[in-house]
């Protein structure tokens, strides 16, 4: 099983800044891997996959990136409505595997 | 619009069963991917299952498998997964959801979700 490894567990941003998300792979994922930001009581939502790719409607302040196993999650000027937790998945191989999530708190 | 809606969830003493469903609109189950993800109370994402187009094709999560299983129903346009001998650790938020499709090809991200539905093992 691959593992996700998210870090930092809690990252707190002034509003415009920018948020840094970190996640890494066990092993190679060839790219596939997907982000999602999640609220309270809410379901999640794909932001990126493919490692890069924003998905329909999401904003441009939204960027993916990888290094070999690193995968990183960038938002360039924050929102009010961004603070959220935000999981990274794998879906190279069986079974498809979430980190355990980074909570993007107000600073 | 596309939309999925699950609906089944309860509670239950350890060792029952529960069917969870998931209605589709805006678009046709048997032409995507779909999966099911559950997330416990407080803690994060894990997925739980996905059955492929034909439904030829199912796959599970280690903790689940023979207990559950996924399906579907082209006539009701509608996903399924059958829960049987229920654990105190299947407590969770049990999310429907859909895999991404560029063109033709299924990228294995999931990119519509249900509002989840919350099945809770006691006794």
């Amino acid at each position: 099983e691959i593992v996700m490894t998210q870090s930092p567990a809690t990252l707190s941003v002034s509003p415009g800044e920018r948020a840094t998300l970190s996640c890494r792979a066990s092993q190679s994922v060839s790219s596939k891997v997907a982000w999602y930001q999640q609220k309270p009581g809410q379901a999640p939502r794909l932001l990126i996959s493919g490692a890069s790719t924003r998905a329909t409607g999401i904003p441009a302040r939204f960027s993916g990136s990888e290094s070999g196993t690193e995968f990183t999650l960038t938002i360039s000027s924050l929102q009010s409505e961004d603070f959220a937790v935000y999981y990274c998945q794998q879906y190279n191989n069986w079974p498809k595997t979430f980190g355990q999530g980074t909570k993007l708190e107000i600073k | 619009e596309v939309q999925l809606v699950e609906s089944g969830g309860g509670l239950v003493q350890p060792g029952g069963s529960l069917r969870l469903s998931c209605a589709a609109s805006g678009f046709t189950v048997s032409t995507y991917w779909m999966g099911w993800v559950r997330q416990a109370p407080g803690k994060g994402l894990e997925w739980v299952a996905n059955i492929n187009q034909d439904g030829s094709e199912q796959y599970y999560v280690e903790s689940v498998k023979g207990r559950f299983t996924i399906s579907g129903d082209n006539a009701k346009n509608s996903l399924y997964l059958q829960m049987n001998s229920l654990r105190a650790e299947d407590t969770a938020v049990y999310y429907c959801a859909r895999g991404l499709k560029v063109g033709t090809t299924t990228i294995g991200a999931f990119d519509v979700w249900g509002q989840g539905t919350m099945v809770s093992v006691s006794s």
